[in-house]
């Protein structure tokens, strides 16, 4: 099946700091790629979709300023957490596909936690 | 907007029963239902899906059935293993922004499987 690569798998840092997670997809082209938050033992929730070559579209009530989505190519998406806080440790996850009703493939997911 | 449903939140069965998950959905508009599978700290895997146009998918143990008209869907697992332990996340696929779906996912099973 569809690979999808997902780096770093952890961070730890201290809160002010920015962290960037990228998001690959190995063994095809992505124009679209879906950024999701998990907290434990909850649902997905989707904080935004990322389209290759245009601005991210994000959900109700997520603050574009504070994560910043790029998806520069057709296989890279990167989601920057600015100014990490700590209710902002979480597990973050992205997917690539969904185009025309294409099955998504989910990433291993990076787990956040801001100190 | 859509809203999915899934029931229940946990299951235990002894090895070799089945299982069964249930979904229910609000858009009548949605017109694909994957579902995945969690492993503790890990991304879901794509384990089946269905599309509107089929009342019945099956893949060795795993079936999923669709009901349209109620906007039920349900995921079974025959001869269960050990190995199936996880949780088991329903979603319904809803399209915006052109070609673009997006999924809605259920709450969560807490699968458990007793040797």
């Amino acid at each position: 099946g569809a690979v999808v690569s997902q780096h770093p798998s952890r961070v730890i840092c201290k809160s002010g700091t920015s962290v960037k997670i990228e998001c690959r997809s190995l063994d095809f082209q992505a124009t679209t790629m879906f950024w999701y938050r998990q907290f434990p033992k909850q649902s997905l929730m989707l904080m935004a979709t990322s389209n290759e070559g245009s601005k991210a579209t994000y959900e109700q009530g997520v603050e574009k300023d504070k994560f910043l989505i790029n998806h520069a190519s057709l296989t890279l998406s990167t989601l920057t957490v600015t100014s990490a806080h700590p209710e902002d440790s979480s597990f973050y996850i992205c997917s690539a596909g969904g185009r025309d009703n294409q099955p998504q493939h989910f990433g291993d997911g990076t787990r956040l936690s801001i100190l | 907007g859509e809203n999915v449903e899934q029931h229940p939140s946990t299951l235990s069965v002894q090895e070799g029963d089945s299982a069964v998950i249930k979904c229910t959905y609000s858009d009548s508009a949605s017109n694909y239902f994957p579902w995945y599978k969690q492993e503790l700290g890990k991304g879901p895997q794509l384990i089946i899906d269905i599309r509107s146009n089929v009342g019945e998918k099956k893949d060795q143990r795993i079936a999923v059935t669709l009901n349209k008209t109620a906007k039920h869907f349900s995921l079974h697992i025959t001869e269960t293993q050990p190995e199936d332990s996880a949780v088991y996340f329903c979603a319904a696929s809803i399209r915006y922004g052109g070609a673009t779906n997006k999924l809605i996912f259920g709450t969560g099973t807490l699968l458990a499987v007793q040797p």
